[in-house]
C-alpha cells in the first residue's frame, strides 16, 4: 500500500513570491494535516483537512491556506512568502472515526516532506 | 491543554548498550501517546503509540515505552542500540479536546550512536 506522499520534495522561491505544495493521502484516508519544521522551533501545526473543509488551523498567519479535494488530496499555498517561511513542511492522513470523539487515538502517517526554500 | 517535555536534547550511547529517551507529558484527559522517528532529510515514522490499553508498548526496532500515569512519563527505550537508530525521536501528545485532534510534539531528542 502506497504511502502518504509529498510534491515537490524541493521548492525554491523569493520573497514575494507564492509556494504551492501538494500532498496525497493513504488511500482511505479522509484527514490530511500540515505541520512546518522550522529550524530551532520543531514542528508546529499548521492545518487539518477533512472531507473537504478546512477543520482548525494552527497559529499562522491567513498567507497560509490550503484546500482539500473531492480525491482528498490537499494543496498547501503560502502566499507573499518571507525568509522565515523557509522550513520542512510535513503533511500527515488519517482515517477519522467518530467513535473516537477526541480525535486522538488515531495513527497519523507522514509524508516524506517538502523542503521549502525562501531566498 | 496538552504538552510534552522531552527531558534531553541530545543523547549518546554506543552500539549495544541500552538507550533510553525521557518524554514527560501533561493532558487534561486520558492522552494518546506516541513516539515518532526521522532520520535526517526523511519524514516522520511512527514507532510506537499508546491508547489506553496495555500500559507497556512494544514498537517496531526493539523498541518499547511504558505509560506511567503517576509520573506523567513514556519514556522510549530500547535494550541494545544500533548504527541505524541514530536520529532523532519525538514524543508527541494527542486527544485533548480542544486541541481538535491535532498533534503536539514535544522539542525531540538527537540520538547519536557511536561504535
Amino acid at each position: 500500500e502506497a504511502g502518504v506522499t509529498q510534491s515537490p520534495t524541493h521548492l525554491i522561491k523569493t520573497r514575494g513570491q507564492q509556494a504551492t505544495l501538494r500532498c496525497s493521502p493513504i488511500s482511505g484516508h479522509t484527514s490530511v494535516y500540515w505541520y512546518q519544521q522550522a529550524l530551532g522551533l520543531g514542528l508546529q501545526f499548521l492545518l487539518w483537512y477533512d472531507e473537504g473543509e478546512e477543520r482548525n488551523r494552527g497559529n499562522f498567519p491567513p498567507r497560509f491556506s490550503g484546500r482539500q479535494f473531492p480525491n482528498y488530496s490537499s494543496e498547501l499555498n503560502v502566499n507573499a512568502l518571507e525568509l522565515e517561511d523557509s522550513a520542512l513542511y510535513l503533511c500527515a492522513s488519517s482515517s477519522y472515526h467518530r467513535s473516537d470523539w477526541r480525535g486522538g487515538q488515531e495513527t497519523k502517517y507522514f509524508g516524506p516532506g517538502t523542503r521549502l526554500l525562501v531566498l | 491543554a496538552q504538552s510534552v517535555t522531552q527531558l534531553d536534547s541530545h543523547v549518546s550511547v554506543s552500539e549495544g548498550t541500552p538507550v533510553l529517551l525521557r518524554c514527560n507529558y501533561s493532558s487534561s484527559y486520558s492522552p494518546s501517546l506516541f513516539w515518532y522517528v526521522q532520520h535526517p532529510n526523511k519524514g516522520l515514522q511512527l514507532l510506537l503509540k499508546y491508547t489506553s490499553a496495555a500500559t507497556l508498548v512494544k514498537g517496531i526496532n526493539g523498541f518499547e515505552a511504558e505509560f506511567k500515569k503517576s509520573e506523567t512519563s513514556f519514556h522510549l527505550t530500547k535494550p541494545s542500540a544500533h548504527m541505524s537508530d541514530a536520529a532523532e525521536y519525538f514524543c508527541v501528545v494527542s486527544g485533548s479536546p480542544g486541541s481538535a485532534r491535532q498533534l503536539t510534539f514535544g522539542s525531540g531528542t538527537q540520538l547519536t550512536v557511536l561504535p
